[in-house]
């Protein structure tokens, strides 16, 4: 089962606009969760994590906002950059075994900046 | 500060054949992951490794094993390819076990693998 959903696939904004990518979830035990770009022929690089028991981190011009209550979490990218265009993964962090954590990943969205 | 390197970046084998892919974790992490990243889809999870030992286990079969050493560097090894191992295998170390401060973990490059 997809534990962690990002439904849109692909998303195109113009430069200096704002770029807003969302996640949905269902575990109610991930204690983190992570955002990941990626490049072509690179490995995922990281972006930005929140806390389960925040609703808010910001890091520069990347913001993410987590609701519990809906099970939804949003990357904002303002202003958004041509260099910010790739693939966007959403991950969540969940314990399990008493020590292993994992990241359980969404399939991406593809963000593409037109200058 | 080195990141985390894999080699090779690119292999080509045939069904039914062995592989060993490695990986060496950046600088002071001794925790390594391994994911397996079909086409179109997001990195999945294998394993974890933590002072050379197993420790969490994805939903992958037996003939998928690794390894660990003692300056933290890792290995992937898979028997008897099947057509779906084709994928991007990548590599992710941190530093420590639990999961204080937010699990970040820092990937290599990955490598790719076609199984034909």
């Amino acid at each position: 089962d997809q534990q962690v959903k990002q439904n849109s696939p692909s998303l195109s904004v113009q430069e200096g606009r704002i770029s807003i990518l969302n996640c949905d979830y269902t575990n109610s035990m991930f204690d983190y969760f992570l955002w990941y770009k990626k490049y072509p022929a690179e490995g995922p690089t990281f972006l930005i994590s929140i806390s389960s028991i925040k609703d808010k981190n910001e890091d520069g011009r990347f913001t993410v906002f987590l609701n519990k209550s809906a099970k939804h979490l949003s990357l904002h990218i303002v202003p958004s950059q041509p260099g910010d265009s790739a693939v966007y993964f959403c991950a969540a962090s969940v314990v399990y075994g008493g020590a292993t954590n994992k990241l359980i990943f969404g399939t991406g969205t593809l963000l593409a900046v037109q200058p | 500060e080195t990141g985390v390197t894999q080699s090779p970046t690119h292999l080509i084998k045939t069904r039914g054949q062995q592989v060993t892919l490695r990986c060496s974790s950046q600088s002071g992490h001794n925790t390594v992951s391994w994911y397996q990243q079909a086409l179109g889809q997001g990195p999945q999870f294998i394993f974890q490794y933590y002072r050379e030992e197993e420790n969490g286990r994805g939903n992958f079969p037996p003939r998928f094993s690794g390894l660990q050493f003692p300056n933290y560097s890792s290995e992937l090894n898979v028997n008897a390819l099947e057509l779906d191992d084709s994928a991007l295998y990548l590599c992710a170390s941190r530093p420590g076990r639990a999961s204080g401060g937010g699990n970040i973990q820092y990937f290599g490059a990955g490598t790719r693998l076609s199984v034909l």
